[in-house]
């Protein structure tokens, strides 16, 4: 199993600024992942970061938009950059300590984000 | 892409009712998870559940994988069962695909 650290667990922000929202693993994991829950909606794989190279994103999301660091085996974040009212939204990191053997995916607490 | 679907949508049971709720995926999965959400948005691990069956006290699951579906029941309900329930399947990518939901109401 994992234990995710995840915060901030909730802000509130204005408009046109930014938001990095920090990710800590109890072990180190090849693999971690970013999602996006709307309002109502299901989630959503924002992107996927491997430590050392770029993070790969999903179609529909950008790095100018969501930049995301991996500096190491236990450690990501992302940055919700220029934000509006629809980027309010919760947002979750996962990971899968067994990901190459296809094992169980844990999350963080989730990020509530509000922007006003 | 594999596609996933959870029926019912919504539900709606009276405090010690019983309940089925079920997770259809289009292609053959790698791995088949079934989560609780609760209010504050946080994502409960429920079961690990390729295939077969798991019980864990009043909650069990069954994933028939060559029938490419998984049950998650709920018995004698409480109302700390209420929240969004959500099935998941990894890809041959190795990413996870999330349902839409099975928002439970459980009334006292």
């Amino acid at each position: 199993s994992a234990v995710i650290s995840q915060k901030p667990s909730r802000d509130i922000c204005q408009r046109g600024t930014s938001l990095t929202i920090q990710c800590q693993v109890d072990s180190q994991v090849t693999m971690m992942f970013w999602y996006r829950q709307q309002p109502g909606q299901s989630l959503t794989l924002i992107a996927t970061a491997n430590q050392g190279s770029e993070a790969t994103y999903e179609s529909g999301f950008v790095i100018d938009k969501f930049p995301i660091s991996r500096p190491n085996l236990t450690f990501s974040t992302l940055t919700v950059s220029n934000m509006s009212p629809e980027d309010s939204s919760i947002y979750l990191c996962s990971v899968a300590p067994g990901w190459a053997m296809n094992t169980e995916a844990f999350f963080g607490q989730g990020t509530r984000l509000t922007v006003v | 892409g594999i596609q996933v679907e959870q029926s019912p949508p919504d539900l709606i049971l009276q405090e010690g009712a019983n309940s089925t709720l079920r997770c259809n995926f289009s292609d053959s999965v790698n791995n088949l998870q079934w989560f609780h959400q609760n209010p504050w948005g946080q994502l409960i691990n429920l079961f690990y559940i390729p295939s077969g069956t798991k019980q864990n006290g009043r909650l069990s699951a069954t994933t028939v994988a060559t029938e490419r579906y998984s049950l998650l029941y709920i018995s004698s309900s409480q109302t700390t069962d209420s929240g969004v329930y959500f099935c998941a399947a990894l890809n041959q990518g190795g990413k996870l695909i999330f349902g839409q939901g099975t928002e439970l109401s459980v009334k006292p």
